[in-house]
C-alpha cells in the first residue's frame, strides 16, 4: 500500500511550451501533496505544498505563475511548468501525506519525472 | 528553523565492511529525522525514521541510526556493506508539530560507492 505514481516519467519539450506532470496517490487519499525539484547530483528542494481544494503554498523564490499547481482531488495533484526554458530542466518529485494508524502523518514519494527542455 | 548537514558528500567502502554516514541537525522543536536512499533514476525509499520514540532506530536492509540529542546527530550505520547499497543517501529533518511531517528539509546527500 501507500503508492504514489508520477506521469510521465520522462518528458522532453521545446523551449516556450508548457508541460504538465501528474502525481497520484494510488491507494490512499492525500489532503496534502508536496512538489520537490532536484538538480543533478544535488539534494531535493521543496517547491510548494499542495492542499486539496485550496491554493498551493510556494516556497520563497519559486515563481507561482511559472509552476502552476492544481490539487483538484484527494488523489491527484498536477504541476504545470509554463513557458519552459532550458534552466527548468530538472528532476521533479512529488510526495503525498498519509495518516498512519498512530495518528501521525507519513510522506510517500513518487518515482520522479525527468524534464528536459531543449 | 530547521537544517541538516551531511558531513560527507562521498563515502567509499569495501563490500562486507561497515558503513557510516554522518548527519547533524538543528531544529527549533523536537525533530523527526529520517534517512532516505535514492538509487540512480529511481524514487526515494525510506530507510528509517525517528519520531521521539526509541533513540536507536532499526530500518530496512540492515541499516540503523541512533538519535543523539546532546550531539544533535543522527548517523546511519550498517555492519556489512553490500554491492546493492551503492546509492545516494539523504538525511532529512522535520520539526512540524502536530504529528504531520509537513515540510521536510533534505541534507545535501552522501554518495556511497561499494567496491568488491
Amino acid at each position: 500500500g501507500a503508492v504514489v505514481s508520477q506521469h510521465p516519467s520522462r518528458v522532453i519539450c521545446k523551449s516556450g511550451t508548457s508541460v504538465k506532470i501528474e502525481c497520484r496517490s494510488l491507494d490512499f487519499q492525500a489532503t496534502t501533496m508536496f512538489w520537490y525539484r532536484q538538480f543533478p547530483k544535488q539534494s531535493l528542494m521543496l517547491m510548494a505544498t499542495s492542499n486539496e481544494g485550496s491554493k498551493a503554498t510556494y516556497e520563497q523564490g519559486v515563481e507561482k505563475d511559472k509552476f502552476l499547481i492544481n490539487h483538484a482531488s484527494l488523489t491527484l495533484s498536477t504541476l504545470t511548468v509554463t513557458s519552459a526554458h532550458p534552466e527548468d530542466s530538472s528532476f521533479y518529485i512529488c510526495s503525498a501525506d498519509l495518516e498512519s494508524t498512530s495518528g501521525t502523518y507519513e510522506q510517500y514519494f513518487g518515482p520522479g519525472t525527468r524534464l528536459t527542455v531543449t | 528553523a530547521q537544517s541538516v548537514t551531511q558531513l560527507d558528500s562521498h563515502v567509499s567502502v569495501s563490500e562486507g565492511t561497515p558503513v557510516l554516514l554522518r548527519c547533524n541537525y538543528s531544529s527549533s522543536y523536537s525533530p523527526s529525522l529520517f534517512w532516505y536512499v535514492q538509487h540512480p533514476n529511481k524514487g526515494l525509499q525510506l530507510l528509517l525514521k525517528y519520531t521521539s520514540a526509541a533513540t536507536l532506530v532499526k530500518g530496512i536492509n540492515g541499516f540503523e541510526a541512533e538519535f543523539k540529542k546532546s550531539e544533535t546527530s543522527f548517523h546511519l550505520t550498517k555492519p556489512s556493506a553490500h554491492m546493492s547499497d551503492a546509492a545516494e543517501y539523504f538525511c532529512v529533518v522535520s520539526d512540524s508539530p502536530g504529528g504531520s511531517w509537513g515540510k521536510l528539509q533534505f541534507g545535501a546527500g552522501t554518495q556511497v560507492v561499494v567496491t568488491p
